[in-house]
């Protein structure tokens, strides 16, 4: 079994810019949830794909964006860069109907200059 | 909204002491709770969650909802608990797996 992945590991982008992240579900999970986690703070929710769809979102701007292809991999887009945008951005996925544990990736850290 | 607190920031103990990691949330609703670990150089992983009333690596949490608080406890601390936690919880009842995350607290455990 794998686990999470995601890359890239680590992203420099300038202000203005967009940036595209990827990730790699858990074998088997149908349902991923992506996260921002900026310098000492805990991750913030940022929306949760199931079944190709979006099905719930946290406080973010529509310029962050997602996507979710049939074989369950994501992507997280992020429009406009902003410099506050610099932070580790986790998925996480697991089984939708099988609890509320999620298995989280290792993350990419974007730096917005 | 929903909000999770943790006042500590750091906490440093020595090895073979008690641990006690407070959490304190506000939620209007039967919200559902959760430890999660990130150890050195490794993924945010699940520790605990309120419902299944495990104890894991020796660590137990209670959930108070008088207080609406999840201390995370372990009576013996270890040096391979050092690590940053984080407390978690979920909105009842909701369709999507919301965590809402406190801003952690690093557990330093000393020799």
């Amino acid at each position: 079994e794998t686990g999470v992945t995601q890359s890239p590991t680590h992203l420099i982008k300038t202000r203005g810019q967009q940036v595209t992240l990827r990730c790699s579900s858990q074998s088997g999970h149908n349902t991923v949830s992506w996260y921002q986690q900026a310098l000492g703070q805990g991750p913030q929710f940022i929306f949760q794909y199931y079944r190709e769809e979006e099905n719930g979102r946290g406080n973010f701007p529509p310029r962050f964006s997602g996507l979710q292809f049939p074989n369950y991999s994501s992507e997280l887009n992020v429009n406009a860069l902003e410099l506050d945008d610099s932070a580790l951005y986790l998925c996480a996925s697991r089984v939708q109907g099988m609890g509320e544990t999620q298995y989280f990736g290792p993350g990419t850290r974007l730096l917005v200059l | 909204a929903q909000r999770v607190t943790q006042p500590e920031k750091l906490l440093s103990v020595f090895k073979g002491a008690p641990v006690e990691l407070k959490c304190n949330y506000s939620y209007s609703g039967s919200p559902e709770l959760f430890w999660y670990v990130q150890y050195s150089r490794q993924r945010l992983q699940l520790l605990l969650r309120h419902i299944s009333r495990e104890s894991i690596k020796g660590f137990t949490a209670d959930l108070n909802k008088g207080e609406t608080s999840f201390h995370l406890k372990k009576p013996f601390a270890q040096e391979e608990d050092s690590a940053m936690y984080y407390c978690a919880l979920i909105p009842q009842g909701g369709t999507a797996s919301k965590l809402t995350f406190g801003t952690g607290t690093r557990l330093q455990v000393t020799l």
